[in-house]
C-alpha cells in the first residue's frame, strides 16, 4: 500500500457543479503534485507544491484551483468543468528537490476517476 | 522530438521469456531516471531508479546510456504478474521535481 491516499476514488459531476479532490500523504515528504491522466496519453503534470508553496503551474485552466494547507495535504478544487476534463487525477508526493538539477522519485495515490457530464 | 519516447507495444511474451524495453529522452541535461509500472486502472508505482552504472533488482535490470540518451529495462524469467504498462520517466532539469513520463510500453505475459 502506498502512503498517499486520495478521496473520492470516483466522482461524477455536472458542468455547473463545484467539487474538491483531496490528497493526503503519510510519507513525511514536503513536495506534492497533481497529475492528469487521460486515455492513451502520458501523465500530464498540473501543479507542483514544495514546502506548501506552489512552484509550478503547467498552464492549467483556472477552472482547476489547487490548495496546499500543509505539507501533508493537497486539494484540487473543481468548478465549471468540461466533458474533456474527464480523466484520472493522480496525486503524488516526494522529498523536495532542491536545485532542480535532479528529482526524487514520486509516490502516487490511487487516483480519483472523474467523469464530467 | 518528444521529451520521452517509448515503443508502445504491446509486447506479448510467454512465461519465462526475457523481454527488453527501450526509451529515449531528448534533454541531455536530465539527471534522474526511473522506471514505473502501471497496472490497468491503477496508479503508477515505482519499479526502480536507474543509475549511471546500471543497476539490478532481482529479475529486473536497468541501463542508462547518457551519450545516446537511452534507457533500457530488461525483465528476465517473465511472470504472469509482470503484465502491466512500463513507464520510462526522466526529470526536466531546472524544473523542481518535474518528471516527464513516457506513454508507456504495454507488456502481456501469457501462460
Amino acid at each position: 500500500e502506498t502512503g498517499v491516499t486520495q478521496t473520492p476514488r470516483h466522482l461524477v459531476m455536472g458542468m455547473t457543479n463545484k467539487k474538491s479532490l483531496k490528497c493526503e500523504q503519510h510519507l513525511g515528504h514536503n513536495a506534492m503534485y497533481w497529475y492528469k491522466q487521460s486515455a492513451k496519453k502520458p501523465l500530464e503534470l498540473m501543479f507542483v507544491y514544495s514546502l506548501e508553496e506552489r512552484v509550478e503551474n503547467n498552464s492549467v485552466p483556472s477552472r482547476f484551483s489547487p490548495e496546499c494547507p500543509n505539507s501533508s495535504h493537497l486539494f484540487l478544487h473543481l468548478h465549471t468543468l468540461q466533458p474533456e476534463d474527464s480523466a484520472l487525477y493522480l496525486c503524488a508526493s516526494s522529498q523536495d528537490g532542491t536545485s532542480g538539477s535532479f528529482a526524487y522519485e514520486q509516490y502516487f495515490g490511487p487516483g480519483t476517476r472523474l467523469t464530467v457530464t | 522530438r518528444k521529451e520521452v519516447e517509448q515503443d508502445p507495444g504491446p509486447f506479448n511474451v510467454p512465461e519465462g521469456a526475457t523481454v527488453a524495453f527501450n526509451c529515449t529522452y531528448s534533454n541531455s541535461a536530465s539527471q534522474s531516471f526511473f522506471w514505473y509500472r502501471q497496472d490497468c486502472r491503477k496508479e503508477p508505482k515505482l519499479l526502480m531508479s536507474v543509475y549511471s552504472s546500471g543497476n539490478e533488482d532481482g529479475r529486473f535490470t536497468a541501463q542508462l546510456n547518457r551519450a545516446s540518451q537511452y534507457i533500457s529495462l530488461l525483465i528476465r524469467d517473465s511472470k504472469l504478474s509482470d503484465s502491466a504498462t512500463y513507464l520510462c520517466v526522466v526529470n526536466r532539469r531546472g524544473s523542481q521535481g518535474n518528471l516527464i513520463f513516457g506513454k508507456g510500453t504495454k507488456l502481456s505475459v501469457k501462460p
